[in-house]
């Protein structure tokens, strides 16, 4: 069970495009999701926390307009990052917590997106 | 702020030997807090976490971690590695209250020898 998947895999996009990313949950429902970035050989970053319904809250210095995040269902966020350049190629991770653990919502990763744009 | 400190980049035992990641984390209460493994190009895997209790925690694949109040540590340790567990270990924080958001360490590359 917890299984979160992410779609595509990988993309790779000309500069100025717009990608689309998806998280899944699986076999559970997520209230919240979380957004990462990871830069080759360092740590995840937290770039904004999804929840249903609602808008999404952003750490600091995450461009809002640049990243945006769409949690319109319970099994479903997504993270499109609008007007790509160079500098936003990463890997992206998104995280799920289910809602029906009664205590602390342990998060659950997907496999990662690797965007690379030229 | 919570806060995580992976004192080590890279270390590097032979296949068979015991291995011990370290980690430090800055909180202002009792945190959780957690091991993930990631595989090149992979997500993250769960290898253990801490809540409360018993402050010796069990987690797959043969590791387990101590959590020291005292030091504000929660070390990492396998008695035998395999080549398998080659891999980035990462170790987490995260708060009880609020969004319940994680710390990651800069996380710790390990490389097994033959």
């Amino acid at each position: 069970g917890a299984v979160v998947s992410q779609h595509p895999s990988r993309v790779i996009c000309k500069s100025g495009t717009s990608v689309k990313i998806e998280c899944r949950s699986l076999d559970f429902q997520a209230t919240t999701m979380f957004w990462y970035r990871q830069f080759p050989k360092q740590s995840l970053m937290l770039m904004a926390t999804s929840n249903e319904g609602s808008k999404a809250t952003y750490e600091q210095g995450v461009e809002k307009d640049k990243f945006l995040i769409n949690h319109a269902s319970l099994t479903l966020s997504t993270l499109t990052v609008t007007s790509a350049h160079p500098e936003d190629s990463s890997f992206y991770i998104c995280s799920a917590r289910d809602r029906a653990s009664s205590s602390y919502n342990e998060q659950f990763f997907g496999p990662g997106t690797r965007l690379t744009v030229l | 702020a919570q806060s995580v400190t992976q004192p080590d980049i890279h270390i590097t035992v032979s296949e068979g030997a015991s291995l011990e990641l370290r980690c430090n984390y800055s909180y202002g209460a009792t945190p959780y807090l957690f091991w993930y493994v990631q595989s090149p190009g992979q997500g993250l895997q769960l290898l253990l976490k801490y809540f409360s209790g018993d402050t010796l925690v069990q987690g797959i694949k043969g590791f387990e971690a101590e959590f020291k109040r005292s030091q504000s540590s929660f070390n990492l340790r396998k008695p035998s590695v395999h080549w398998s567990d080659a891999a980035e270990y990462f170790c987490a924080v995260g708060a009880r209250q609020g969004a319940q958001k994680l710390v990651f360490g800069q996380g710790t590359r390990l490389t097994i020898n033959p």
